[in-house]
């Protein structure tokens, strides 16, 4: 079965450097990949979708890369600031099935 | 744009309580419409998948007798958890999606505690 690994640890960075969030994938072919935050207490926000033919996205200070040969997206975020703190949830999916969520990887910027 | 409302975001009953769950797509419609459910530090579980008009696919394992979903119509899904049990307890998370395959909108959950 499918399956999507994050690193369930928590990454802490420092303020005003790159956070990186990896996401990697197994045994699945998705058509393309999302990323949401997720604040303690509250629904998922969407931030960003990339598709299978797309290597790269931006918007803002946000950047995700999606490799489908290494089965890998990696979800950046530059300059971050303590307001980014939060958990981001990769999630995969193709056509109109089903998308799968991971665990998410908790961010805590420090000041 | 793509504002979801979930109500209420709290609710503490009894056992053997019902209890239902709003979920409604503030300007756009949601041809389609996600139940989850989510534990502490675990990943969001789908319970089932409705799309306006017809009945709600469910998950493997999910009683559909227990959790009644209804689609009435292209802005409004309802989840009502029946006869609810403490272990019926959890964080339920709504989420529309407009027509195709694109990203979901989510409502702000439901801290459902029994009793």
């Amino acid at each position: 079965s499918q399956k999507i690994e994050q690193n369930s640890e928590a990454l802490n960075i420092q303020e005003g450097k790159t956070a990186t969030l990896t996401c990697n994938y197994t045994n699945y072919s998705p058509a393309y990949l999302q990323w949401y935050r997720q604040d303690p207490g509250r629904g998922p926000v969407f931030l960003l979708l990339i598709r299978e033919n797309e290597k790269e996205k931006r918007k803002e200070r946000l950047k995700v890369t999606f490799d489908t040969t290494l089965k890998q997206s990696l979800f950046h975020i530059t300059a971050s600031q303590p307001a980014d703190s939060a958990t981001y949830l990769c999630a995969l999916g193709r056509g109109y099935q089903k998308v799968t969520f991971g665990i998410g990887t908790k961010l805590q910027v420090i000041p | 744009g793509a504002v979801v409302s979930q109500h209420p975001s709290w609710v503490i009953c009894k056992s053997g309580t019902s209890v239902k769950i709003e979920c409604r797509s503030l300007d756009f419609q949601a041809t389609t419409m996600f139940w989850y459910r989510q534990f502490p530090k675990q990943s969001l579980m789908l319970m089932a998948t409705s799309n306006e008009g017809s009945k709600a696919t469910y998950e493997q394992g999910v009683e559909k007798d227990k959790f009644l979903i209804n689609h009435a119509s292209l802005t409004l899904s309802t989840l009502t958890v029946t006869s609810a049990h403490p272990e019926d307890s959890s964080f339920y998370i709504c989420s529309a999606r407009g027509q195709g395959a694109g990203p979901q909108h989510f409502g702000d959950g439901t801290r459902l505690s029994i009793l």
